[in-house]
């Protein structure tokens, strides 16, 4: 079954740092690969997603993460954090057998917290 | 265009209760999926519905059920609640195949079993 990987479950950085925060997948079989963003007491939003095309994907609020096949890796960047950062992101997967077409679920990882310090 | 609305946004139930959660799909997605968020851990999936029938489920015990409307809004069900049943329920829609839009989620449902 997929799984993922987030690596430290909280990340602090210095506002105008350099946001890394990591995920990495099990499967053999390149997924479709997203980031979501989930503010205190709230529902999930979705950062970005890579589906086919280009390995490095741009997403919202200056976010951008690289899809590494041979890293099975998707890890996600901001060159500059703000305060308006902190949140926690997720890191979801799909199925292997997923193909692209028809419904699909999403295997989430356990979450990093980002603290943003002024 | 109206995204999805989930209903109540908080709830306290006693041990062996039943609870039904509501969910408002975002127009145009015809397919809902319901996910269990427990403190401190990523959303894990329950199941999903499309056109009215369960499509996939995830490894959740039968006293976890659901609905889907002709209007796509969804409901969850769930029996004869246990104390690990506190969590956060997230219903989220999306359009199927169409994987580039990824899914809409709403604000979620807090279940607390006392």
């Amino acid at each position: 079954a997929q799984s993922v990987t987030q690596l430290g479950s909280h990340v602090s950085v210095s506002e105008g740092a350099l946001v890394l925060l990591r995920c990495n997948y099990s499967s053999s079989v390149p997924p479709y690969l997203f980031w979501y963003v989930q503010y205190p007491n709230q529902g999930l939003q979705l950062l970005l997603k890579y589906t086919t095309g280009a390995t490095l994907v741009k997403g919202i609020n200056g976010f951008e993460a690289e899809f590494k096949k041979s890293e099975t890796s998707f890890h996600l960047t901001k060159p500059s954090a703000h305060m308006s950062d902190a949140a926690e992101y997720f890191c979801a997967v799909t199925p292997e057998e997923y193909s692209g077409a028809g419904s699909y679920q999403l295997t989430f990882g356990k979450g990093t917290k980002l603290s943003v310090i002024p | 265009e109206t995204g999805v609305t989930q209903s109540p946004t908080h709830l306290i139930k006693t041990r062996g209760q039943q609870v039904t959660l509501r969910c408002s799909s975002q127009s145009g997605h015809n397919t809902v999926s319901w996910y269990q968020q427990a403190l401190g851990q990523g959303p894990q999936f329950i199941f999903q519905y499309y056109r009215e029938e369960e499509n996939g489920r995830g490894n959740f015990p039968p006293r976890f059920s659901g609905l889907q409307f002709p209007n796509y809004s969804s409901e969850l069900n769930v029996n004869a609640l246990e104390l690990d049943d506190s969590a956060l329920y997230l219903c989220a829609s999306s359009l199927v195949g169409a994987v580039n839009y990824g899914y809409t989620f709403g604000s979620g449902t807090r279940l607390t079993v006392v």
